[in-house]
């Protein structure tokens, strides 16, 4: 079962611009992750928001949590041909499970 | 930080045989273990709970004798792909929970399975 929607399904941006994607889920959660897969490969743990947070930075990467809204988004600053990747979140709303969203394919064009 | 493996990394098979992969913990113990299939341009769905000691517990939809899952130690999980069919072709990943950490799960790099 997908627990979280990311939208857009989709990005596409040229290189310097800000990206933005944003994921929506259904139970209530401990924490919610955000992760990177490159085509093909395994996946990069990004982040990890608590519930108890309502944002986190880390590097480039700025992550919001809104628990009332059961919504998180991701944004990039400063984009780069190197993030082109699919970007998912992920939950821990059924207990150990970590159910992930549908993911946001993200195009950085040069 | 933590490690987990996957072996094979990719493998070919032909329809009707059986596949086993791996995952390893390299440097913590995990009682539990997760078992993810990955189609083309799709998101990772969880397929099964690994729990050493006792039997897995499967999601909704998984055929249990055909995706046969073993975690006989804290560090070791096999999924093996009983009579393969190329609809079976697919990316499959493991992550493990640390035993010493509720919060943190790692993820195996992945296998690439394809079904001739």
């Amino acid at each position: 079962s997908q627990q979280g929607e990311e939208d857009p399904q989709a990005l596409s941006i040229q290189e310097g611009e800000n990206a933005t994607m944003n994921c929506s889920y259904k139970t209530s959660i401990n924490n919610l992750q955000w992760y990177r897969q490159n085509s093909g490969r395994g996946l990069v743990h990004l982040i990890l928001i608590r519930s108890n947070e309502r944002e986190k930075h880390s590097g480039r990467l700025r992550v919001t949590l809104d628990t009332s809204k059961k919504s998180s988004s991701l944004l990039i600053t400063a984009s780069r041909a190197a993030d082109t990747a699919s970007y998912f979140c992920a939950t821990d709303g059924s207990g150990d499970k970590i159910i992930f969203g549908k993911g946001t394919r993200l195009h950085i064009l040069p | 930080g933590a490690v987990v493996s996957q072996h094979p990394s990719w493998v070919i098979c032909k329809s009707g045989t059986s596949v086993k992969i791996e995952c390893r913990s390299l440097d913590f113990q995990a009682t539990t273990m997760f078992w993810y299939r990955q189609f083309p341009k799709q998101s990772l769905m969880l397929m099964a709970t690994s729990n050493e000691g006792s039997k897995a517990t499967y999601e909704q939809g998984v055929e249990k004798d055909k995706f046969l899952i073993n975690h006989a130690s804290l560090t070791l999980s096999t999924l093996t792909v009983t009579s393969a069919h190329p609809e079976d072709s697919s990316f499959y990943i493991c992550s493990a929970r640390d035993q010493a950490s509720t919060d943190t799960q790692y993820f195996g790099p992945g296998t690439r399975l394809t079904v001739l």
